[in-house]
């Protein structure tokens, strides 16, 4: 099983839709997570970290299940400038500083 | 301020050839990335460094990679020899010290093409 596991999509929805991806992580003892969006032909940049009672920030809202071992990203009302890649990253516990990035979520908006 | 700087952005080179990537993390940061991404396999790390020391190197693909980061301010990913399958988008990433670890910034990459 990968570290960290996503479904590549793409999701495919118009403008003002509500939208979510899941991401499962394998390593039970991981401490942090966060979602990166990465636009076409660009470098991956920091969306929010995500936090164990979930956290919001506008339309976007982070929330993680360790029972489950997933996190999950919700996008509300999406505009045609949400079109990118989500990747999903999780850091290992016990000292470990290895962020691991899953391989990306794709969502198109479309008029 | 400036944001993690790489050079060169694109770079297209013929098998066998020496590929010298740089980088120059923020400053003040202490803890420095190496990533290649790919279609098929996405962001792989290649190595950290922490203050300028070398942490992991797992993520080296072979003997032909090597990176260097002499002082806090520099960096260097070294291919040699290339190959065709090296072909990729390779980041250089930095992260502050005291932080969560998982909020790097990321410079714009260096697009390798090997012939």
């Amino acid at each position: 099983r990968k570290e960290v596991e996503q479904d590549p999509g793409p999701f495919n929805v118009p403008e003002g839709a509500t939208v979510a991806f899941n991401c499962t992580y394998s390593n039970s003892a991981s401490q942090s997570f966060f979602w990166y969006r990465q636009d076409c032909r660009k470098e991956p940049k920091l969306l929010m970290s995500v936090y164990s009672s979930g956290n919001e920030d506008g339309r976007f809202t982070a929330q993680l299940n360790r029972a489950s071992q997933y996190i999950s990203l919700l996008i509300r009302d999406s505009k045609l400038s949400d079109s990118a890649t989500y990747l999903c990253v999780v850091n290992p516990a016990g000292g470990s500083y290895i962020p691991t990035f899953g391989r990306g979520t794709s969502l198109i908006v479309h008029p | 301020d400036a944001g993690v700087i790489q050079s060169p952005r694109h770079e297209v080179t013929e098998m066998g050839q020496e590929v010298t990537l740089r980088c120059k993390p923020i400053s003040g940061h202490d803890y420095l990335f190496w990533y290649r991404q790919t279609m098929m396999r996405g962001l792989e790390l290649l190595i950290y460094f922490n203050n300028n020391v070398p942490i992991d190197d797992s993520g080296m693909p072979e003997d032909r990679f090597s990176a260097k980061m002499p002082n806090a301010s520099f960096s260097t990913l070294k291919i040699q020899p290339s190959e065709p399958r090296d072909s990729a988008v390779y980041f250089c990433a930095s992260s502050p010290p005291g932080g969560d670890g998982g909020e790097l910034f990321f410079g714009e990459g260096s697009r390798l093409t090997v012939l």
